[in-house]
């Protein structure tokens, strides 16, 4: 199973600043997606990385707002641009295993972001 | 619309006993439904994947049925324990974009 890592594990900005986050794992995968998890809410599909390409985003998603990076098959980022507080939310990026044939997807720990 | 809904109240049940919770969809077509478990400040954590044509799969006190005539999916924990209360979500996978959708997830609370 992938082991995966996210950077910041929290952070508080403030409105207008931008922050990256990082996710790294632990062996090579084809898919990464990022989700969004807002407050008392369940996941919600932002985009899925694509490595070599531009990300694909979901409707109601823009890549200005959340520009995305996927250098190679181990990293992503996320950025959220110009915050304001309805970004406030916990960011989760997961990989797809497909090593026992299973289509489970492995989460990383989540960014917990605060914007005031 | 698509949908996918799950018991938005808690479910809570005396250790020992056996808890089952629903999903259902509407509008969705998927090759697969997956169950996850959620801790509070965590991430998700996989627990079982069912497949169309599966009717039922079993891990340890884990029990999935899928039944894609009702659009539903019943998820089953036997003989409960206190350490299994958390956040369960079921998650589909539409049109094999292999991206998951995830329902609001039910709480599940085992009183010792």
């Amino acid at each position: 199973s992938a082991v995966i890592s996210q950077k910041p594990s929290r952070d508080i900005c403030q409105r207008g600043t931008s922050l990256t986050i990082q996710c790294q794992v632990d062996s090579q995968v084809t898919m990464m997606f990022w989700y969004r998890q807002q407050p008392g809410q369940s996941l919600t599909l932002i985009a899925t990385a694509n490595q070599g390409s531009e990300a694909t985003y979901e409707s109601g998603f823009v890549i200005d707002k959340f520009p995305i990076s996927r250098p190679n098959l181990t990293f992503s980022t996320l950025t959220v641009s110009n915050m304001s507080p309805e970004d406030s939310s916990i960011y989760l990026c997961s990989v797809e295993d497909l090593a026992g044939g299973l289509n489970e997807q492995f989460f990383g720990p989540g960014t917990r972001l605060t914007v005031l | 619309s698509q949908k996918i809904e799950q018991n938005s109240e808690a479910l809570n049940i005396q250790e020992g006993k056996t808890a089952t919770l629903t999903c259902n969809y509407t509008n969705y077509s998927p090759a697969y439904l997956q169950w996850y478990r959620q801790d509070p400040g965590r991430g998700p954590v996989f627990l079982l994947l069912i497949r169309e044509n599966e009717k039922e799969k079993r891990k340890e006190r884990l029990k999935v049925t899928f039944d894609t005539t009702l659009k539903q999916s019943l998820f089953h924990i036997t003989a409960s324990q206190p350490a299994d209360s958390a956040t369960y979500l079921c998650a589909l996978d539409d049109t094999g974009r292999r991206a998951l959708t995830f329902g609001s997830g039910t709480r599940l609370q085992v009183q010792p």
